[in-house]
């Protein structure tokens, strides 16, 4: 089967811009997560979403960061406008059901640089 | 903010060698830990998810261990090989709230 997608795998960009990532979970994953991975640390979520409704989002910078998944599928990640931390991997993951018991499927991460 | 600590940070080892390492968490109220393997450039893949105290799984030459009284699992890896060379990422959910909270990751290179 197809994997979680994420693009783009890379993007450098000057604080104060803004930024965007989209991700493509399996078909069928109810559950979509949106990570965080900065250097030396794991993972943390910074919003759950349950088909196009958001189940979690306590840990998401709300002041800059927003995140969308309008149909139920797709999503997409937004900072506005970047700080020198955001620099990081961020990461989707979709799973079938919420349930912590279920596997999570990652897609393979956008790299931020911000300069 | 639960504390998922994982040791060691790194590890470094020979091509046959058996391996293991550690992630801690609460052990109060414990629902599921889960394993991934996060090789570089890749996504990282799911290994194991264990939800009952004493749980014992394994893939080939790699097994874990789980003891949700004391707070603690294990990952073995039986002669290791290069393309065990990755990080390996614990990530614990208590009873409460929706979130897997992740560990730091250990990361073992394999040298041939």
């Amino acid at each position: 089967e197809a994997g979680v997608a994420q693009s783009p795998r890379y993007k450098i960009i000057e604080k104060r811009q803004s930024v965007a990532f989209w991700c493509n979970p399996i078909s069928g994953h109810a559950t979509l997560y949106w990570y965080q991975q900065i250097l030396g640390q794991g993972p943390k979520l910074l919003i759950q979403f349950q088909n196009n409704g958001v189940v979690d989002d306590s840990q998401l910078p709300k002041d800059r960061f927003s995140a969308e998944r309008l149909k139920g599928v797709d999503s997409t990640l937004k900072i506005q406008p970047a700080k020198l931390e955001d620099s990081a991997v961020y990461l989707c993951a979709s799973s079938l059901v919420p349930q912590a018991k279920n596997i999570q499927y990652f897609g393979a991460g956008t790299r931020l640089s911000v300069l | 903010i639960l504390n998922v600590e994982q040791s060691p940070q790194s590890l470094h080892v020979q091509e046959g060698d058996s391996t293991n390492f550690t992630c801690s968490f609460p052990s109060s109220n414990f629902y599921a830990l889960h394993w991934y393997r996060w090789e570089t450039a890749k996504s990282p893949k799911a290994l194991f998810v264990m939800t009952l105290n004493g749980d014992e799984k394994k893939k080939g030459r790699i097994s874990a261990t789980l003891n949700t009284k004391e707070g603690y699992s294990y990952l073995y890896i039986k002669g290791s090989q290069p393309e065990d060379s990755a990080t390996y990422l614990c990530a614990f959910k208590n009873n409460a709230g929706n979130m897997l909270t992740f560990g730091g990751g250990t990361r073992l290179m394999v040298k041939p």
